[in-house]
């Protein structure tokens, strides 16, 4: 099966507190690709980033962070001080390089950030 | 830079009506994908053409159907609709080869439908 977990539904917290977004997928592609997406109220997807299996280093964007690890299939998402701007739907999503580059979606979480 | 544009953004239909669904795929990109998001879900695929040939099919109903145009442009065609087709329909569009290397996968606006 290849697919994308992400277990939390919903988190909550206050401005400026650390949040980690869990991800993990499963794939029998040797090569793959990762995703993250925002999706805030307004309803359009937001790429934040792409990685792909064989860059194993981990990100640093600003106030974003991403720790991948393929010995657990994790691509966690971390947003360090937290705004309120921040507070979206934000999904991990697997491409299927062998199904024509579709992507498939974890259910996404939902994280509240309140001031 | 020019992104996946869609039309219209926001459209209301009643029950059994047919809807079309516009998208413009960024210049040079010859492959379009379409995706379903129902209220709550992720979004899920639906179909993709690839040189105005339809490359992948995922779980669209026989009530939908699209296509790709010489201009790369694309329509989903709705009939028939239901209240259950209420979602938002996103658009992505990329260059065939190169794609995720190169090119991400980006994804327009989206269009809100909505079924009265």
């Amino acid at each position: 099966a290849q697919k994308v977990t992400q277990a939390q539904t919903e988190i909550s917290v206050v401005e400026k507190e650390d949040v980690t977004l869990d991800c993990v997928y499963e794939t029998r592609d040797t090569t793959y690709y990762l995703f993250w997406y925002k999706q805030p109220p307004s309803g359009e997807l937001v790429f934040l980033i792409r990685r792909n299996s064989f860059d194993e280093q981990n990100e640093i964007s600003g106030r974003y962070s991403w720790n991948f690890q393929k010995s657990t299939s994790s691509f966690n998402f971390t947003i360090t001080a937290s705004q309120v701007v921040d507070s979206a739907v934000y999904f991990c999503a697997l491409i299927l390089m062998e199904y024509g580059n579709k992507l498939v979606f974890g259910a996404g979480t939902i994280l509240r950030v309140k001031s | 830079a020019a992104g996946v544009i869609q039309s219209p953004r926001h459209l209301i239909k009643e029950k059994r009506e047919t809807a079309t669904l516009k998208c413009y795929p960024i210049p040079r990109h010859d492959t379009v994908y379409w995706y379903q998001q129902g209220p709550g879900q992720d979004p899920q695929f639906l179909i993709s053409f690839y040189e105005k040939m339809q490359s992948d099919k995922g779980s669209i109903p026989d009530r939908f159907s699209a296509q790709q145009f010489s201009d790369y442009h694309s329509e989903l065609n709705m009939s028939s609709l239901e209240l259950g087709d209420s979602a938002l329909y996103f658009c992505a569009s990329s260059p065939r080869t190169g794609v995720v290397a190169n090119y991400g996968y980006t994804f327009g606006s989206g269009t809100r439908l909505t079924v009265v």
